[in-house]
């Protein structure tokens, strides 16, 4: 199974700042997306980082606000540009498992926009 | 797109009775079916999964049934214990899709 490190674990910003999320995974893969998590609530699908491309955003998320690299097969950053509280949320990471598709997940970083 | 229904959105049982959760998917290309257990604070892990060309399958104390017919699948989970407390998450992949869609969870509490 793969081990997704995530960082900052949690982070409070004022509005209109942007926050990088880094996340890091043990082994190569070739899958990685970033979710979004906000309390209560289920995980939507914020994009897919595609390695050596530009991400593919899901409906109702854009790259201006979302920008995503992913400079090799085991990292990968999302940043959360000009917030606001409507932001705060829990940001996950994610890979797939090469070998059995399974999706991992990193513990998240979670994000207070004051 | 896909879409997953998943129901109860909460559910209560008594200790050692059996919990079952619902979903339904839209997309008939889904072959790849999760189950996700999130305890509070953590992160979501994988409890279980089945894929398009099973019918049921078992972990122990867990299992999962699919009906590609009626496009729904199910998650039993047997003689249930406290810390089978948690949020549970159904979801569904595509056929030559990469993306998981998720449901939108059931918070099992039970009760000792």
């Amino acid at each position: 199974s793969a081990v997704i490190s995530q960082k900052p674990s949690r982070d409070i910003c004022q509005r209109g700042t942007s926050l990088t999320i880094q996340c890091q995974v043990d082994s190569q893969v070739t899958m990685m997306f970033w979710y979004r998590q906000q309390p209560g609530q289920s995980l939507t699908l914020i994009a897919t980082a595609n390695q050596g491309s530009e991400a593919t955003y899901e409906s109702g998320f854009v790259i201006d606000k979302f920008p995503i690299s992913r400079p090799n097969l085991t990292f990968s950053t999302l940043t959360v540009s000009n917030m606001s509280p409507e932001d705060s949320s829990i940001y996950l990471c994610s890979a797939d498992s090469p070998n059995t598709g399974e999706l991992f997940f990193g513990e998240g970083s979670r994000l207070t926009v004051l | 797109g896909e879409n997953v229904e998943q129901h109860p959105s909460t559910l209560s049982v008594q200790e050692g009775d059996s919990a079952v959760i619902k979903c339904t998917y839209s997309d008939s290309a889904s072959n790849y079916f999760p189950w996700y257990k999130q305890e509070l604070g953590k992160r979501p892990q994988l409890i279980i999964d089945i894929r398009s060309n099973v019918g049921e399958k078992k972990d122990q104390r867990i299992a999962v049934t699919l009906n590609k017919t009626a496009k729904h699948f199910s998650l039993h989970i047997t003689e249930t214990q406290p810390e089978d407390s948690a949020v549970y998450f159904c979801a569904a992949r595509g056929f030559g899709n990469e993306k998981l869609t998720f449901g939108t969870g059931t918070r099992l509490t039970i009760i000792p």
